[in-house]
């Protein structure tokens, strides 16, 4: 099974300010079809994981343009340009690359300073 | 907009079976997703349990100690988590969510607390 891990930990951040989370893989995401099988997930506090980044790059619908995901093969970012408020929570980067299973990072909280 | 909502015993016995259901709404459980249970022990992170489709095709995570089964009732627009013998550590969160092409896991229920104690 591919390992997903995350750094940092946790990150506090100033409202306004960037954001980057780190996800490495332990095997490449990228397929032979050209897409990299990386998402990422925000867990608001007290509630169900919500889909920000499909597909390495890919805003699902109704994400702010301020996410972004990027990288290749097994390094990866999520990047916030301007931290709110509303953006605390637990990030999570999963991979569908090799599957099953799915499987998750340990998981970056974010909070706000 | 699709709503999925877990439901099941709240205890659990050491060494009993696990079961949840998920009624999903707003959508068929016919239509071209896989149906996927997800669960988080208490402050710790997500781990994906299985997912089944429609026509009953399923996928397991091979990591998981306890048996699982997972079932679907199409003229209950449900799908169903059964863990057989389980333990504390199986102690957690568990949320059912929709896998969808390309997306992936796009909805998911607000989840329920199943504790597993004597």
């Amino acid at each position: 099974e591919i390992v997903m891990t995350q750094t940092p930990l946790s990150l506090s951040v100033t409202p306004g300010q960037p954001a980057s989370i780190s996800c490495k893989s332990s095997q490449s995401l990228l397929h032979s079809d050209g897409k990299t099988y990386l998402y990422w997930y925000l867990q608001k506090p007290g509630q169900s994981p919500q889909l920000l980044i499909y597909e390495l790059s890919n805003r699902f619908s109704g994400v702010p343009d301020r996410f972004s995901g990027s990288g290749s093969g097994t390094d990866f970012t999520l990047k916030i340009s301007r931290v709110e408020a509303e953006d605390v929570g637990v990030y999570y980067c999963m991979q569908s690359m090799q599957f099953p299973p799915l499987t998750f990072g340990g998981g970056t909280k974010l909070e706000i300073k | 907009q699709v709503q999925l909502q877990e439901s099941g015993p709240g205890l659990v016995k050491p060494s009993g079976t696990l079961s949840l259901t998920c009624v999903v709404s707003g959508g068929s459980i016919s239509s071209s997703n896989w149906w996927s249970w997800v669960r988080q022990p208490p402050g710790k992170g997500l781990e994906w349990i299985g997912e089944i489709y429609h026509t009953g095709s399923t996928n397991y995570n091979p990591s998981l100690k306890s048996p699982v089964t997972i079932s679907v009732d199409k003229s209950k627009n449900q799908f169903s988590l059964t863990l057989s013998s389980v333990t504390a550590a199986d102690t957690a969160v568990y949320y059912c969510a929709r896998r969808a092409p390309t997306v992936l896991l796009d909805y998911w229920g607000q989840g329920t607390l199943v504790t597993v104690s004597s």
